[in-house]
């Protein structure tokens, strides 16, 4: 069983730029979460989707934002990238919604120069 | 609010020593606890999950932890520490909306 896919695996963008990630869960998973990870601030939620909607929503301005597809692939975005952004951001995936055992993918380094 | 409390930041144990990582959670006991172990450049990699059917649980890699309601705590456990321990480790706390993770400890083990 393939786990969860996170493309690219490193990124470099400029200032005030924007970004896309993308997250391939689990066969047969329906929630995808998105973290923040950084040295200083620890592990991060973003968000999750199940069903194409977003659920759940942690303490990040509306510069990040997320959408899933059909298929529960799922796709983040930053806008107006700011040095602060810098960080490995891990996507997750669970069966059904909420926190309950989920599955992480190798995440996304983003540099912000 | 609902919170993971790791104390401390990085733990060193020689080759073959005792691992003890400690977790402590606050507010209403959780329906769920598990531990993750991040290696360098890796996503988290789930070790062991606790869902009340049993306060011990054993995971891979030979860890296991304790769940202790009386102390709040998830300590995680092996009894003999491998080369390949070396790594971060996270305890989180589910069952709302979210996971809720602890700052991580890192693990140096020592040849």
């Amino acid at each position: 069983k393939a786990g969860v896919t996170q493309t690219p695996r490193y990124l470099i963008k400029t200032r005030g730029q924007q970004v896309t990630l993308s997250c391939s869960p689990i066969s047969g998973h329906r929630s995808v979460s998105w973290y923040q990870q950084t040295p200083g601030q620890g592990l991060q939620f973003l968000f999750e989707y199940f069903s194409e909607t977003q659920r759940n929503k942690g303490n990040f301005p509306g510069r990040f934002s997320g959408r899933q597809f059909s298929n529960s692939r799922s796709e983040m975005n930053v806008s107006t990238l700011e040095l602060g952004d810098s960080a490995l951001y891990l996507c997750a995936s669970s069966l059904v919604l909420g926190g309950t055992e989920a599955f992480f993918g190798q995440g996304t380094r983003l540099t912000v120069v | 609010a609902q919170s993971v409390t790791q104390l401390g930041s990085h733990v060193s144990v020689s080759e073959g020593a005792l691992v003890l990582l400690r977790c402590n959670y606050s507010s209403s006991v959780p329906p769920y606890l598990f531990w993750y172990v991040q290696y360098p450049n890796q996503g988290l990699q789930l070790l062991l999950k606790y869902t009340s059917a049993a306060t011990l649980v054993k995971g891979i890699n030979g860890f296991e932890a304790e769940f202790k309601k009386s102390e709040t705590s998830f300590h995680l456990t092996k009894p003999s520490a491998h080369m390949s321990d070396a790594a971060e480790y996270f305890c989180a706390r589910g069952g709302s909306e979210k996971l809720v993770f602890g700052k991580g400890m890192k693990l140096t083990v020592n040849p």
